[in-house]
């Protein structure tokens, strides 16, 4: 059984950072490739980018190069992502995702992220 | 980037009716498309990819049609299971780019 298990909700100042753990069982972590999404109510959803977990080579949406870090420690078939630099605009329900083409065959919970101070 | 526009945003139906939710992409996407199932409380379902191919554990009730910049997603007979907010996917170049969702709602 595939399972996405994603860490608890964050509070965090603005100009901080954070990280955000996903932790998977139930399918090949090396060979599939890992997305990051982030949903605000309203506009929908945003593909963030994605990290292969066999050699950790990344693609990012230009939109949030330089805001979010994508990162596997293949020994636990975690995935990460560092978020840096966060505003009121960072402000959302994160999601990682598996698959092995560019869909995503399962999600996460989702990770609340709330910027204030 | 390609942009996913759904329609309608909301739908009312009642159990055992059909309802279609359509998809239209900016640019041809060829059959590179997805459906998704979100539910509260729930982790988002792939219900279709590849624009018509049904994912292991989706029931028959739904299915999907197109390709090119026009899809549609059906659902047949609809169960209450069903009542959730459905989104589209491309994955026909990046970014991967969503449509804004629609809420199928009991009537």
């Amino acid at each position: 059984q595939v399972k996405l298990l994603q860490s608890g909700a964050e509070l965090v100042k603005p100009g901080a950072s954070v990280k955000l753990s996903c932790k998977t069982s139930g399918f090949t972590f090396s060979t599939s490739y890992m997305s990051w999404l982030k949903q605000v109510p309203g506009p929908s959803i945003e593909w963030i980018g994605w990290i292969y977990a066999g050699d950790g080579g990344t693609n990012y949406n230009q939109k949030f190069k330089g805001k979010a870090t994508l990162t596997v420690d293949k020994s636990s078939s975690t995935a990460y992502m560092d978020l840096s630099s966060l505003t009121s605009e960072d402000a959302a329900v994160y999601f990682c995702a598996s698959g092995f083409d560019w869909y995503f065959d399962f999600w996460g919970p989702g990770t609340m992220v709330t910027v204030s101070s | 980037d390609v942009q996913m526009t759904q329609s309608p945003s909301y739908l009312a139906a009642s159990p055992g009716e059909s309802v279609s939710i359509s998809c239209k992409a900016s640019k041809s996407i060829s059959n590179n498309l997805a459906w998704y199932q979100e539910k509260p409380g729930k982790a988002n379902k792939l219900l279709i990819h590849s624009g018509s191919t049904l994912q292991s554990g989706t029931p028959s009730r739904f299915s999907g049609s197109g390709s090119g910049t026009d899809f549609t997603l059906t659902i047949r007979s609809l169960e209450f299971e069903d009542f959730a907010v459905y989104y589209c996917q491309q994955y026909n170049e990046y970014p991967l780019t969503f449509g804004s969702g629609t809420k199928l709602e009991i009537k």
